[in-house]
């Protein structure tokens, strides 16, 4: 069974730009989470989606939206994009969303060097 | 809010030497509690989780950890620590009805001398 696919795995954009990460996350699987991983803040939670729904959402700003598609398979995209906004870019699927019964799979990452 | 911290960013031990890693959390009620581990260029893997009943959890690679309500604190431990164990460990905490929401702690780096 494939594991949790992120693309593209490196990207390098420029201040101001806009940028759309993408997540397909394992067969059967219902619910993605994303994360921002950084040295300086770490982990932090961006937003879930469950069936196409946004459940649960972070503290971020507006600029940074996702969506998930009917096949489940998830993006997230960030505008403007600020130095800050470098980091590694993690997806995460379950098969429902429930952590109490099933496990949550990351993805390898996506890096993101803003410039 | 929860929280959740880590005291130790960095710990060295010896080859098949034990290990134990702090995990200290901020929750009102009874979280549910993780403990994942990060090799570079990886994403992460669960080692294992507490969401009720034994304190005492047995994970995958020989890890386990115990929930200490009245200390707010899970940490992880290992009897003999192997080369393949060098990666980062990250605790993190979540909540009933809050979905795959979870709050991470900063992080151990763990290296393993020869």
């Amino acid at each position: 069974k494939a594991g949790v696919t992120q693309t593209p795995r490196y990207l390098i954009k420029t201040r101001g730009q806009q940028v759309t990460l993408s997540c397909s996350p394992i067969s059967g699987h219902r619910s993605v989470s994303w994360y921002q991983q950084t040295p300086g803040q770490g982990l932090q939670f961006l937003f879930e989606y469950f069936s196409e729904t946004q459940r649960n959402k972070g503290n971020f700003p507006g600029r940074f939206s996702g969506r998930q598609f009917s096949n489940s398979r998830s993006e997230m995209n960030v505008s403007t994009l600020e130095l800050g906004d470098s980091a590694l870019y993690l997806c995460a699927s379950s098969l429902d969303g429930n952590p109490d019964r099933h496990e949550q799979y990351f993805g390898p990452g996506t890096r993101l060097t803003v410039t | 809010a929860q929280s959740v911290t880590q005291p130790d960013i960095h710990i060295t031990v010896s080859e098949g030497a034990s290990l134990e890693l702090r995990c200290n959390y901020s929750y009102g009620a009874t979280p549910y509690l993780f403990w994942y581990v990060q090799s570079p260029g990886q994403g992460l893997q669960l080692l294992l989780k507490y969401f009720s009943g034994d304190t005492l959890v047995q994970g995958i690679k020989g890890f386990e950890a115990e929930f200490k309500r009245s200390q707010s604190s899970f940490n992880l431990r290992k009897p003999s620590v192997h080369w393949s164990d060098a990666a980062e460990y990250f605790c993190a905490v979540g909540a009933p009805n809050a979905g795959n929401m979870l709050t991470f702690g900063g992080g151990t780096r763990l290296m393993v001398k020869p």
